[in-house]
């Protein structure tokens, strides 16, 4: 398996546009995490799926991002608009079963937002 | 719910030194605990976990950890750090979701 793929690897957008930030996770993998890292925030959980759900978006911090998962192989990160404060570096992560096993992680998508 | 914290932002060393990093969780039920170390430019990597039996676990690279449950502790070592050890290194728990201390900077000086 190649591990957990994300794309674009970078990506700059001018404020206001839609950016959307995928993931295809390891296959057999019932959850799927996305993450986002900054300098000021960390690592912070944005939301998870399990089985293709959502479970636990506490971590969105608004309205303009949304996640999903139309099947076991894809997901989707949107942010839309876009705005400056938005620029990280997104992680996307997958796992087998419960926390009893590894999660592997993407090798992330820098966003810029000018 | 559940929570890391990690007691140092950044760490700085000297190659053969040793190296401890704390991490405190809070969690009611059953943990498993892990740390990840992401190098500079890279994706999170996993150095070692720990789900049940020995507290003392082996990781990759000569990392070890101690789990101590009175404490609610996991804390990380290495006897002797090398260059190629600078990196950010992250205390994890996990029961569903996944949750990550906020990290600490490794910085060894050669």
């Amino acid at each position: 398996d190649a591990g957990v793929i994300q794309s674009p690897r970078h990506e700059v957008t001018e404020m206001g546009q839609e950016v959307t930030l995928r993931c295809k996770p390891i296959s057999g993998h019932d959850y799927l995490f996305w993450y986002r890292q900054t300098m000021m925030r960390g690592l912070e959980l944005l939301i998870y799926f399990n089985n293709n759900v959502p479970i636990d978006d506490s971590g969105m911090p608004e309205d303009r991002f949304s996640a999903k998962m139309p099947n076991a192989s894809f997901s989707t990160l949107k942010i839309q608009p876009s705005e400056p404060r938005d620029s990280a570096v997104y992680f996307c992560a997958s796992r087998w079963g419960q926390g009893v096993t590894e999660a592997f992680f993407g090798q992330g998508t820098r966003l810029t937002v000018v | 719910a559940q929570s890391v914290s990690q007691h140092n932002h950044h760490v700085i060393l000297s190659e053969a030194a040793s190296l401890e990093l704390g991490c405190n969780y809070s969690y009611g039920g059953t943990v498993n605990l892990f740390w990840y170390v992401q190098y500079p430019g890279q994706h999170l990597q996993l150095l070692l976990k720990y789900f049940s039996g020995d507290p003392l676990v082996k990781g990759i690279k000569g990392f070890e950890a101690e789990f101590i449950k009175s404490k609610f502790s996991f804390n990380l070592r290495k006897p002797s750090v090398q260059w190629s050890d600078t990196a950010e290194y992250f205390c994890a728990v996990s029961f569903y979701k996944l949750s990550f201390g906020a990290g600490t900077t490794v910085t060894v000086r050669a």
